[in-house]
């Protein structure tokens, strides 16, 4: 498609739940990233990909965080154990050459 | 550490003047910058870029400048208009680390009659 796409729009977990967001990037785009924004503060990379490849993950809180991206999937990324503290707007955008187009977000509300 | 700021949170500008806004940064291997502006309940959209190369990129009514060794970029917007009010976001990348941007925590704008 033209446009990123994410899925759900909002999540409501209760702590320690387990958590997965999806998004579709735009057809064509090698590169997809992950973005945590919390409390409509700056947003924090927390990984990208080159096709099904990592690309970096420098940002991704690995104890509870994961994602993949498969081939002719959307891609995904899962919080297991959820944390009050995961609360926050997700964001997922693709790339081709330099500019990064970004999806409408998933909101995860921890309880 | 937050390695790109802007530290005005909001700016309100009246419609038809110049919008200024700011974005300082601390790291000097930073080598590409972008704008974005966003939308409640939406995705930030990008707005402009500018290259290390170059210290001004204009498209339309939005300019970018660059000033490396102040380590400061500016985003002008010339005439400001009422669908410009948003916030907007600066971002850098550093050489070699191919997108992996890091955001400032936004400029809210609000443009009016």
């Amino acid at each position: 498609g033209e446009e990123v796409a994410q899925t759900p729009k909002h999540l409501v977990r209760g702590e320690g739940q387990k958590a997965k967001l999806y998004c579709a990037p735009i057809k064509g785009h090698s590169y997809v990233f992950w973005y945590q924004q919390v409390l409509k503060n700056e947003f924090k990379f927390l990984i990208s990909f080159q096709n099904e490849n990592v690309f970096d993950e420098t940002g991704m809180p690995k104890e509870r965080f994961s994602a993949k991206c498969l081939p002719n999937s959307p891609c995904s990324l899962e919080i297991q154990a959820t944390k009050l503290e995961d609360s926050a707007v997700y964001f997922c955008a693709s790339s081709q050459i330099r500019e990064q187009y970004f999806g409408p977000g998933t909101r995860l509300t921890v309880t | 550490d937050q390695q790109v700021k802007q530290n005005s949170p909001s700016l309100s500008v009246q419609e038809g003047r110049i919008s200024i806004l700011n974005c300082d940064y601390t790291n000097s291997m930073f080598d590409y910058f972008l704008w974005y502006k966003k939308y409640p309940a939406e995705g930030p959209t990008f707005l402009i870029s500018i290259s290390s190369i170059k210290d001004k990129n204009e498209d339309g009514r939005f300019t970018v400048f660059l000033n490396k060794s102040a380590k400061h970029l500016s985003l002008h917007i010339v005439p400001s208009q009422p669908g410009d009010s948003a916030v907007y976001f600066c971002a850098a990348r550093e050489t070699d680390s191919w997108g992996k941007f890091q955001f400032g925590a936004g400029t809210q704008v609000v443009v009016t009659p």
